[in-house]
């Protein structure tokens, strides 16, 4: 199995361009999570779906961020436009969910951001 | 609402000694608990987890007893090698309705030294 796929692994960018990450989950699992993470506020859930529907978007920081999953093997956070606040790891991860059990979450290896 | 907390590091300590790192939660319910990993460059690895009260977790040496009483979850190791170097995070998954997320503490950066 291949884990869960981040693309692109490093971007960096300019303030005011848009940013676009994304993210293959593994294989059968329902569950997509987006986290952001910095020094300062250290591991943040943004969003999270389930059965590629958004659930809970409340750690979504501004209008700004965007994430969509249009099928069950494909995810994007689009950030437009960027701002060197931004900077920081992002990481995707997935689950398998069934009928109120859960499973562990496999993380990927992250894209690191970098806005000038 | 849901919370851990973890003792703040860096954590430094000489190959072969004990490690403990001290993890407290807060949560409504009755939560499952986890301790992941994160190498330098990585992303996070699930390294145990205990899903009810008095369950321990346990993998590559480590180990945790979800403790009720006092809303704990330490993580544990007898001897330590310079590769257990890493941040590790505590973390609770409380189900709510159609859907689950994790709570992470804010990591523990551990430092092994020869």
């Amino acid at each position: 199995d291949a884990g869960v796929i981040q693309s692109p692994r490093h971007e960096v960018t300019e303030m005011g361009q848009e940013v676009t990450l994304r993210c293959k989950p593994i294989s059968g699992h329902n569950s997509l999570f987006w986290y952001r993470q910095t020094m300062m506020r250290g591991l943040e859930l943004l969003i999270y779906f389930n059965n590629n529907v958004p659930i809970d978007d409340s750690g979504m920081p501004e209008d700004r961020f965007s994430a969509k999953m249009p099928n069950a093997s494909f995810s994007t956070l689009k950030i437009q436009p960027s701002e060197p606040r931004d900077s920081a790891v992002y990481f995707c991860a997935s689950s398998f969910q069934l009928s109120g059990s859960s499973y562990e979450q496999y993380f990927g290896p992250g894209t690191r951001l970098t806005v000038t | 609402g849901n919370s851990v907390t973890q003792m703040e590091g860096p954590v430094t300590l000489s190959e072969e000694a004990f490690l403990t790192i001290n993890c407290t939660y807060t949560a409504t319910g009755y939560p499952s608990l986890f301790w992941y990993v994160q190498y330098p460059g990585e992303g996070l690895q699930l390294l145990l987890k205990a899903t009810k009260a008095d369950d321990k977790g346990s993998n590559k040496g480590f180990e945790a007893t979800y403790r009720k009483e006092t809303t704990s979850f330490h993580l544990e190791k007898g001897s330590v090698q310079v590769s257990d170097s890493a941040v590790y995070f505590c973390a609770l998954r409380e189900l709510t309705g159609g859907g689950n997320k994790l709570t992470f503490g804010t990591g523990t950066q551990l430092k092994v030294e020869l």
